[in-house]
Parts: structure tokens; C-alpha cells; sequence
């Protein structure tokens, strides 16, 4: 079994639909992350959290510790909102243990 | 400031050639991470140095690949000799570690390296 479990492995959206993508870890962290890959390559975080939630634009990441449970939201979703979501989680050092990302497709 | 730089962007070689991957981290930043990503394994952590020091290489797939940070401005990734098995796409990343909290990670485009 993997530290980290993201679902869905894919999905396939409308534009302005609501979405969310779940991750699920097993071990002690000290932080969570959450990075986007476009369709590029590129790779770029978009949060860092360890409690509660944190919001950036119309992205919004929770995360509650003691279900080992983080949830990525992205409301009002757009079709440059396309590319694959990575879960990944921090135990007692730097090294970061990754999901298999999410790949997300949003129709016009 | 420029990002990460990784070179080459994309490297084509032949089996049992070496084959060499460079990376510049954000200047001031202290961590130096390289990783490997694979359709079938996602992203992996292969070593990540702390002010130039190697910290964790468990990740680092066998005696044919090693990594140097000679200073705070670079870091290379050395495999040698190279199998098609090596395939894939090399990220580095950097951060800044401050004492007991931890920062995001900045990725660079990444190396992808074909084996022929």
C-alpha cells in the first residue's frame, strides 16, 4: 500500500463545476503539500499546510490531521485549470513521499 | 530571479553511455532536492542535499548514479553507464530551510533523458 493515496486518478469536469480531489496519507507528517503539473511539465506548488485550510484564488486546501485526510477544492473551474494535482506529504525532514497525482480535465 | 535551472532540457543517449544532468538552485536558497518521475513509480525522491551536504540518498537507484554539490550554485546528477531502464523525467528542486520549518519546494522544468 502507498503512504499516499490520491482519488480520483482521473476526472473529467465542466467548466464552472465545483471539484475536489482527495488524499490520504497512513504515516506522521509535518506538512502536506499540493503541486500542479501542467501539461507541460512544469511543476509548481500551490500549498503547504500542516492544519486547517488555506485558500489561494479559487483554490482551497484542507487538511485534518487526525483522519490523516487532505482535500484539494478548485470552485469555478476553468479550462487553464487543467493539468495533474499532486499530493505529497512531509514527515521529520525535508524528503516529501508523492501520490500518483490526479489528472484533471476541464471542458470548455 | 531566474528559477531553477536545469540543462540539458532534453538528452537523448546510447546505453552504457554517461550521461551528466546539471542543476542551479535559487540563489539563497539552502536545499537542493533531485527527483526522477516515471509514468509507472510518479515522482521520486532520489537525494537531497542541505548546504551542500547530502542528507538522504536512499532513494538513489544503484552504484551507477551519484550526485555532487561542489557549492551552493550547483549540483550535478551523474549516471554512468546509463540503461534504457533510466528513462525519464529529472527534476531539481530548491528551498530554503529555516530552523524547524519547513518551506515549499521550487521545481525546475526538469531533464528529460532517453535511453536509447
Amino acid at each position: 500500500k502507498n503512504e499516499v493515496e490520491q482519488s480520483p486518478q482521473n476526472l473529467t469536469a465542466q467548466e464552472g463545476e465545483f471539484i475536489t480531489i482527495n488524499c490520504s496519507y497512513s504515516v506522521g507528517i509535518s506538512a502536506l503539500h499540493w503541486l500542479q503539473q501542467h501539461p507541460g511539465g512544469g511543476i509548481v506548488s500551490l500549498f503547504m499546510l500542516s492544519s486547517g485550510k488555506k485558500k489561494h484564488g479559487r483554490l482551497i486546501a484542507t487538511i485534518n490531521i487526525q483522519e490523516k485526510h487532505s482535500s484539494l477544492h478548485i470552485t469555478a473551474s476553468h479550462p487553464r485549470d487543467s493539468a495533474v494535482y499532486i499530493c505529497a506529504v512531509q514527515g521529520g525532514s525535508e524528503k516529501l513521499v508523492f501520490g500518483k497525482g490526479t489528472k484533471l480535465t476541464v471542458n470548455p | 530571479d531566474a528559477g531553477v535551472i536545469q540543462s540539458p532540457r532534453h538528452e537523448v543517449t546510447e546505453m552504457g553511455q554517461e550521461v551528466t544532468l546539471r542543476c542551479k538552485p535559487i540563489s539563497g536558497h539552502n536545499s537542493l532536492f533531485w527527483y526522477r518521475q516515471t509514468m509507472m513509480r510518479g515522482l521520486e525522491l532520489l537525494i537531497y542535499f542541505n548546504n551542500n551536504v547530502p542528507i538522504d540518498d536512499s532513494g538513489m537507484p544503484e552504484d551507477r548514479f551519484s550526485a555532487k554539490m561542489p557549492n551552493a550554485s550547483f549540483s550535478t546528477l551523474k549516471i554512468q553507464p546509463s540503461e534504457p531502464r533510466d528513462s525519464a523525467v529529472y527534476f531539481c528542486a530548491s528551498s530554503f530551510l529555516r530552523l524547524s520549518s519547513y518551506n515549499e519546494q521550487f521545481f525546475g522544468p526538469g531533464t528529460r533523458l532517453t535511453v536509447l
